[in-house]
């Protein structure tokens, strides 16, 4: 298996643009957890979903952002408008079921200027 | 609510034993995890612990865990370069299904 696969790998864009960010999550899984990773924060979870329905989306940090699943293979999450303090690297997860390991992405790292 | 702590750093000896260590909060947590993450990667599965288990070896790993004081160790034996990573400690907190995690601790191993 190719394994959990995002794209893109690296975004540069300016303030106020929208930005979407894609994964793709390992065949057969039916979790998938969007995190963020920034110096100062750490890594947070953002929101996860469990057969494509959203589960917990309280680590959302404000209505800039959304996240989708409209199928077992895809999902998206995107930033409108994004802002330079959205800078970070974005990691998507998926695993088996919610209680069962997790497998990363190899992350977008994400700067707005 | 959740907390988990870490020390930022450790650097040791290449050879030598590394143990780092983890304090977390909430007493009802069912599994204990360490993540690898190398430069520019996703994190890594190293191993889990359940709650009811003191200890649990795995070749170099060994994790070690006091449940009355909520803290949670890996040492690494015979710690070669590529062992160079930033190791996050998490815990799955009892009747959540999601992951809370340190911020990760930088090993630096040095010739």
């Amino acid at each position: 298996d190719a394994g959990v696969i995002q794209s893109p790998r690296h975004e540069v864009t300016e303030m106020g643009q929208e930005v979407t960010l894609r994964c793709k999550p390992i065949s057969g899984h039916n979790s998938l957890f969007w995190y963020r990773q920034t110096m100062m924060r750490g890594l947070e979870l953002l929101i996860y979903f469990n057969n494509n329905v959203p589960i917990d989306d309280s680590g959302m940090p404000e209505d800039r952002f959304s996240a989708k699943m409209p199928n077992a293979s895809f999902s998206t999450l995107k930033i409108q408008p994004s802002e330079p303090r959205d800078s970070a690297v974005y990691f998507c997860a998926s695993s088996p079921g919610l209680a069962d390991e997790q497998f990363f992405g190899p992350g977008t790292r994400l700067t707005v200027l | 609510g959740e907390d988990v702590e870490q020390s930022l750093f450790l650097s040791v000896r290449e050879g030598d034993s590394s143990v780092i260590n983890c304090t977390y909060t909430d007493s009802s947590s069912t599994y204990l995890y360490w993540y690898k993450q190398e430069p520019g990667a996703g994190l890594q599965l190293l191993t889990y612990i359940f709650s009811n288990m003191d200890m649990k070896q795995d070749q170099r790993l060994t994790v070690l865990l006091n449940k009355k004081d909520k803290h949670l160790s890996l040492r690494i034996a015979d710690t070669q370069t590529g062992d160079s990573a930033i190791y996050f400690c998490a815990e799955r907190a009892g009747g959540y299904n999601k992951l809370i995690f340190g911020a990760g601790t930088r090993l630096a191993v040095h010739p």
